[in-house]
């Protein structure tokens, strides 16, 4: 168990709809990723938050936002999905952002299958 | 930009059988390299690491030997189990830390017995 929640764990919506997908991360750590994975992209980074602020962006589409809140709880919202938007999307979490050493730890990842 | 490069699966071995796995990386500078594994309906978890030139990263009888010489950072276990069936994931962290934590594209290994 890597101490990373993430909910729900499936999530089946239709093209057009928003969701939102929650994470929690290990006790202690600030930094939360979001970290998309696709059949045909394999791992993608999409954004990073540290302590409350966002401290890195990837490949993160316009439609999608996230933000990390005071209890350092993290949410990753998905508006005006298209089906190419099905994928599994991984939480992970670090404690400290700068040393290149530290590995993060994943959650189980959200099923997103958008119909 | 960074980048890591695996060899491509599916790999299919048998019971006991000597594996390697290839990975090569691009980045400036010294980077930190990982392997990551995926089992089944999982997330990825840390399998082993290694921060600099010439170190060895080891776990569950899995090794990886950094080799700045020729920018490799490849998996092997001498007699590979059911139960490492799995996906691997090399991944490199390089001068903007674990924000910046580059993965390659995944091999998936499947143990037959």
């Amino acid at each position: 168990d890597s101490g990373v929640t993430q909910t729900p764990k499936h999530l089946i919506t239709a093209t057009g709809q928003r969701v939102t997908l929650r994470c929690s991360p290990r006790s202690g750590d600030l930094s939360v990723y979001w970290y998309q994975q696709s059949l045909d992209q394999g791992l993608q980074f999409l954004i990073q938050y540290y302590n409350g602020e966002e401290r890195a962006k990837g490949n993160i589409l316009e439609r999608f936002s996230a933000q990390q809140f005071p209890d350092l709880h993290s949410e990753l919202n998905l508006s005006s999905l298209e089906l190419g938007d099905s994928a599994l999307y991984f939480c992970a979490s670090s404690v400290d952002p700068d040393t290149r050493s530290t590995p993060l730890h994943f959650g189980n990842g959200t099923r997103l299958t958008v119909t | 930009g960074d980048s890591v490069t695996q060899m491509e699966g599916p790999v299919t071995l048998s019971e006991e059988a000597f594996l390697t796995i290839n990975c090569t990386y691009t980045a400036t500078g010294y980077p930190s390299l990982f392997w990551y594994v995926q089992y089944p309906g999982e997330g990825l978890q840390l399998l082993l690491k290694a921060t600099k030139a010439d170190d060895k990263g080891s776990n569950k009888g899995f090794e990886a030997t950094y080799r700045k010489e020729t920018t490799s950072f490849h998996l092997e276990k001498g007699s590979v189990q059911v139960s490492d069936s799995a996906v691997y994931f090399c991944a490199l962290s390089g001068q903007q830390g674990a924000q910046k934590l580059v993965f390659g594209q995944g091999t998936r290994l499947t143990i037959n017995p």
